[in-house]
């Protein structure tokens, strides 16, 4: 099975900040990565597909890169809503394993 | 856009069974796969099973297979786990999420069912 590694675990941030957070696999997956936004008591949220493809809707603060086994979503200017827990997934090969996730929070 | 809500969550010992149901509206379900992901109480996403449009593919984490069964009914546009020999570490919301396709990213979900075994 692929792992996926977030980093960190954990960031404390504040308004106006930019923001990144990165995703390992544990063998290549091309552009096969996905990422998901979750707030609390909701359901998880598509932001980015494909590596670096934002879904519709979703604002262009938000921003996905890398290939292979490295990855990394950055939020370019941190607003209020943006505080949650993210998650990358391998969408390779199944099972289509998700990250540990990266709990964004107020500094 | 569409919508889609699960069903069937409850308390239940373990041993049990249960039947997780997703209806879904605002689409042609048959052109779509479909997901089940869990979330135990405060931990992260766990992704479980994979149905494809057509009902051909299916694929289980290798912490259900034996135990849970995916299935769809095109007819009903509704999915559904059939979750049997439920254990403690199967706590957990469940959530039914659409399938993208090719690239398997999940573009809508439901708000989950809680499912308790104790």
């Amino acid at each position: 099975d692929i792992q996926m590694t977030q980093s960190p675990s954990s960031l404390s941030a504040s308004g106006g900040d930019r923001v990144t957070i990165t995703c390992r696999a544990s063998q290549s997956i091309s552009n096969y990565l996905n990422w998901y936004q979750q707030k609390p008591g909701e359901a998880p949220k598509l932001l980015i597909y494909g590596a670096s493809s934002l879904q519709t809707d979703v604002p262009s603060r938000f921003s996905g890169g890398g290939s292979g086994t490295e990855f990394t979503l950055i939020i370019s200017s941190l607003q209020s809503a943006d505080f949650a827990t993210y998650y990358c997934q391998q969408a390779y090969s199944p099972p289509w394993t998700f990250g540990q996730g990266t709990k964004l929070q107020v500094k | 856009e569409g919508q889609l809500v699960e069903s069937g969550g409850a308390l239940i010992q373990p041993g049990g069974s249960l039947k997780l149901s997703c209806a879904t509206s605002g689409f042609t379900f048959s052109d779509y796969g479909f997901n089940w992901v869990r979330q135990a109480p405060g931990k992260g996403l766990e992704w479980i099973s994979y149905i494809r449009s057509s009902g051909d593919t299916i694929y289980y984490a290798d912490s259900v297979k034996g135990r849970f069964t995916i299935s769809r009914d095109n007819a009903k546009s509704s999915l559904h786990l059939q979750v049997n020999s439920l254990r403690a570490e199967d706590t957990a919301v469940y959530y039914c999420a659409r399938d993208s396709g090719p690239r398997h990213y999940y573009d809508l979900w439901g708000q989950g069912t809680l499912v308790t075994v104790s």
